[in-house]
């Protein structure tokens, strides 16, 4: 079974609509991170929780939520989706600041 | 702001060794990490340097010079599943340690 996981693996919406992707982990990790990929730019940080009571914006969190509603679960909502955020959604987990993430295997989200 | 450097793309033969380079210009360098990227699928950890120096794990190892902001990751005896994204990415003291990752460098293996 995967220790990351994300639900949906594939969206197609449309401009205006609320999107909601999903994350879960069975590592036992504190700490989530929601990054987004596109091609020529690499990963961008969006928001990242340190434990469900801690949450902080990263590098392009315009435009984006999240809930940390469990250790296990950290959600990222866009509340109005717009074609250029189009791109490649990851979620990852890691112990403590110090050590390596592990990725979930990602939500291709496309909006029209 | 933080720059990470990476050439865009690279072949090399299979059984070969190659090497790809990092450039990097942060604040509060906090270790370095390299990940291998398939296409479509999930970074997937490969190496992490904090000291100086090589690490070497298998076919693979990684380099860093603080002073140079500088790191290369070394593939040997290449397979063609080694064809993939690697991505260099840097730790940052400040901000609750996190990541910032390069653009990736696209490895192609050809027989």
């Amino acid at each position: 079974d995967a220790d990351v996981t994300q639900t949906p693996r594939n969206r197609i919406t449309k401009t205006g609509k609320r999107i909601m992707l999903e994350c879960s982990q069975t590592k036992g990790h504190d700490r989530m991170y929601w990054y987004r990929q596109d091609p020529g730019l690499g990963l961008r940080l969006i928001y990242y929780s340190f434990d469900v009571k801690d949450i902080n914006k990263g590098e392009i969190s315009d435009g984006y939520s999240v809930s940390r509603q469990a250790q296990a679960k950290f959600s990222l909502s866009l509340e109005s989706a717009i074609p250029n955020q189009t791109a490649l959604y990851f979620c990852a987990t890691s112990r403590e600041a110090y050590n390596e993430q592990f990725f979930g295997p990602g939500t291709r989200l496309t909006v029209l | 702001g933080q720059n990470i450097d990476q050439p865009t793309e690279m072949t090399a033969t299979e059984g070969a060794i190659v090497q790809i380079n990092c450039t990097y210009q942060t604040s509060g360098f906090n270790g370095l990490f390299w990940y291998q990227q398939h296409a479509g699928e999930a970074p997937t950890f490969l190496s992490y340097n904090v000291l100086d120096g090589l690490e070497e794990k298998g076919r693979f190892s990684s380099f860093l010079s603080r002073s140079k902001g500088y790191s290369y990751l070394l593939l040997k005896e290449l397979q063609m599943k080694d064809s993939a994204s690697y991505l260099c990415a840097v730790r940052l003291m400040e901000y609750g340690n996190k990541l910032v990752f390069g653009a990736g460098t696209i490895l192609r293996v050809k027989s």
